[in-house]
Formats: structure tokens, C-alpha cells, sequence
């Protein structure tokens, strides 16, 4: 089946500095990959939708400046969190879309990335 | 845009029992309804799906219904065990495919 295999897992950061989370479809190319975010107890909220070859699409109320969606190949989506405050903490989540090329896989999630900013 | 109500936030039921659990949506043009299990600090996993050009889909102990007109669905489980527990989300989308809209999910704890 897919896999999108998402970088790190987990990752603890000084308040005002710049982490990136990569996503990669392992064996299939993602043309688009949604990113979610996850507070503690609470639901996926989109963030952002990134599409090879053109600007991401950001949610209502996502700051473009602070999180900065990349779609630089068929297999590697990034999100970087620029200038990381506390309130950014959380747990980051990308998800391919099923389709890809081909094959029908389903939505695929990566594993996840809680960022800790301090 | 899409808005995707869930309840309860948290259910507790003794082992053997039914869950029940129920999501209503906005848009009257999704048609793709997906259940996801999430176990903390893991990704989801989709247990069922069902499209809006069927009333109810079934996977040995778990169901779906879906009601278009009343723009509601719910997921049933039955005979529960203790390792169903864990948070379950509702989900809508326009088209298989697009963006999905989750609902705020529910607590399930299965009592042994």
C-alpha cells in the first residue's frame, strides 16, 4: 500500500526559531498533500493544502508567513513553521490524497510530528 | 465551507456492548463520509467509509448509515471490546479526493 513517510516525529524547539517537517510518498507521487494540526484532545484542522508546481492554498485564518508550505516534487511536501512560539506547540499532520498516479490507495496519513516550542 | 458537528465527546460503554456514534454535516454537496480511529500520538485509520449513493455499509462488527436528507451519519460498533477504545472522528469531503473536514471526535472507553 501507500506510505508517506513524515520527518521527525517529534521535535523540541527554542521560541523564535524555524523547524521543518517534511513529507514524503514513498512509493507513489502525491500531486497534493493536505496538512493538519492537532491540538491536545481536539480534531485535525486543516492548515493547508500544497500542490506540486503552484502555491499552497491556506485555510481561513492560517498565517501564509508563519507556515510556509512547500511542494518542491511529485514526493516531498515541507512545512516550516517560521519564528516557532509556544502556542505553536502541537501535533502536525500531513495526508496525501487518494489517487496519486495510478493507483488508488486512499487518504494516506504520515506518522506525525509534535513540535514542542520552548 | 464544510462544517462537520460530532457527538458525544466521550462515550463509555461495558465490553460487549453497542456504541454508537453520530455526526452531522453542513454542506449538502459532500459526498464522501469517512470514520477514522486514532489512538494517541498516532495517525488516523480509516475503519469504514461510505458515499453519499449508499444508505449503509456494513464490515463485520462495524456499520455506517448515512441519512443525505437529513445530512446525518453515524457509526455503530457492536459487541465492544477493550481494544476498540480510543478516538474516533467523523469526516466529510465534497469528492473523494478533496479536503476533508473532521469532526471534533469522540472519546470511546470500552469497559472490561
Amino acid at each position: 500500500g501507500a506510505v508517506v513517510s513524515q520527518h521527525p516525529s517529534w521535535v523540541i524547539c527554542k521560541s523564535g526559531t524555524s523547524v521543518k517537517i517534511e513529507c514524503r510518498s514513498l512509493d507513489f507521487q502525491a500531486t497534493t498533500m493536505f496538512w493538519y494540526r492537532q491540538f491536545p484532545k481536539q480534531s485535525l484542522m486543516l492548515m493547508a493544502t500544497s500542490n506540486e508546481g503552484s502555491k499552497a492554498t491556506y485555510e481561513q485564518g492560517v498565517e501564509k508567513d508563519k507556515f510556509l508550505i512547500n511542494h518542491a516534487s511529485l514526493t516531498l511536501s515541507t512545512l516550516t513553521v517560521t519564528s516557532a512560539h509556544p502556542e505553536d506547540s502541537s501535533f502536525y499532520i500531513c495526508s496525501a490524497p487518494p489517487g496519486g498516479t495510478g493507483i488508488n490507495y486512499g487518504y494516506t496519513f504520515g506518522s506525525g510530528t509534535r513540535l514542542t516550542v520552548v | 465551507g464544510e462544517n462537520v458537528e460530532q457527538h458525544p465527546s466521550t462515550l463509555s460503554v461495558q465490553e460487549g456492548d453497542s456504541a454508537v456514534i453520530k455526526c452531522t454535516y453542513s454542506d449538502s454537496a459532500s459526498n464522501y463520509f469517512p470514520w477514522y480511529k486514532q489512538e494517541l500520538g498516532k495517525r488516523p485509520q480509516l475503519i469504514i467509509d461510505i458515499r453519499s449513493n449508499v444508505g449503509e455499509k456494513k464490515d463485520q462488527r462495524i456499520a455506517v448509515t448515512l441519512n443525505k436528507t437529513a445530512k446525518h451519519f453515524s457509526l455503530h460498533i457492536t459487541e465492544t471490546q477493550p481494544e476498540d477504545s480510543a478516538v474516533y472522528f467523523c469526516a466529510a469531503s465534497r469528492t473523494y479526493g478533496n479536503k476533508l473536514v473532521f469532526g471534533a471526535g469522540t472519546i470511546l472507553r470500552v469497559k472490561s
